[in-house]
């Protein structure tokens, strides 16, 4: 079975700071991976899709980038701000979808 | 385009009480629906997989005669938690697969939060 796996849980970082959120999946036969934003007591938000053909998508400040053979996504933050606050939540899509545990994001003004 | 909403965002219900959870898809059609459950500080948990005109596929240890899922149309998904308990507070969302270019994709409800008294 599919497990995805997201380091650090939580993360704070000053306002400015870039910063990187793991992903990591155990079964590369993968359609696709998708990252996506929960606000609290909210609905996802999709904010980057990788097909497995692909290595990278860049989407404003994020860029997420795939490394299908060794189980591994990375979703990069640039010039962060407290309205990135939230839990970011990768999925990857097998026979179905998977969620990692998500990465609770804190940025300081 | 691509919304999906859900219907209510709060319940709050007494144990032993239905309760019923409307997931529309507003401007696409959607042969398949997901519903998800969502306990604090946890990630989603698929609890089925519904699709239209057919019976829903449970994953395993979800009772399906608990949580009855219909998919009557091709926007329309409801779950409904038969006589609920306190156990089943949860936040409860669902998806509905849609199409992105030549990708397909789920787009997220909104998202219900249940409270079982």
């Amino acid at each position: 079975k599919q497990e995805v796996t997201q380091i650090p849980a939580a993360l704070s970082v000053p306002e400015g700071e870039n910063l990187v959120l793991n992903c990591s999946f155990t079964d590369s036969a993968i359609y696709n991976l998708q990252w996506f934003r929960q606000d609290p007591g909210k609905g996802l938000t999709s904010l980057l899709l990788i097909q497995s053909s692909q290595r990278e998508q860049t989407s404003g400040r994020l860029n997420a980038s795939l490394d299908k053979s060794s189980g591994r996504s990375t979703l990069y933050i640039a010039a962060s701000q407290p309205g990135d606050s939230a839990t970011y939540l990768c999925a990857v899509r097998g026979n179905q979808f998977y969620f990692g545990t998500g990465t609770s994001l804190t940025v300081i003004p | 385009g691509a919304v999906v909403s859900q219907h209510p965002s709060r319940v709050i219900c007494k144990s032993g009480t239905s309760v019923k959870i409307e997931c529309r898809s507003l401007d696409f059609q959607a042969t398949t629906m997901f519903w998800y459950r969502q306990f604090p500080k946890q990630s989603l948990m698929l609890m089925a997989t519904s699709n239209e005109g057919s019976k829903a596929t449970y994953e395993q240890g979800v009772e399906k005669d608990k949580f009855l899922i219909n998919h009557a149309s091709l926007t329309l998904s409801t779950l409904t938690v038969t006589s609920a308990h306190p156990e089943d507070s949860s936040f409860y969302i669902c998806s509905a697969l849609g199409t992105s270019g030549d990708t397909d994709t789920q787009y997220f409800g909104p998202g219900t939060r249940l409270t079982v008294l």
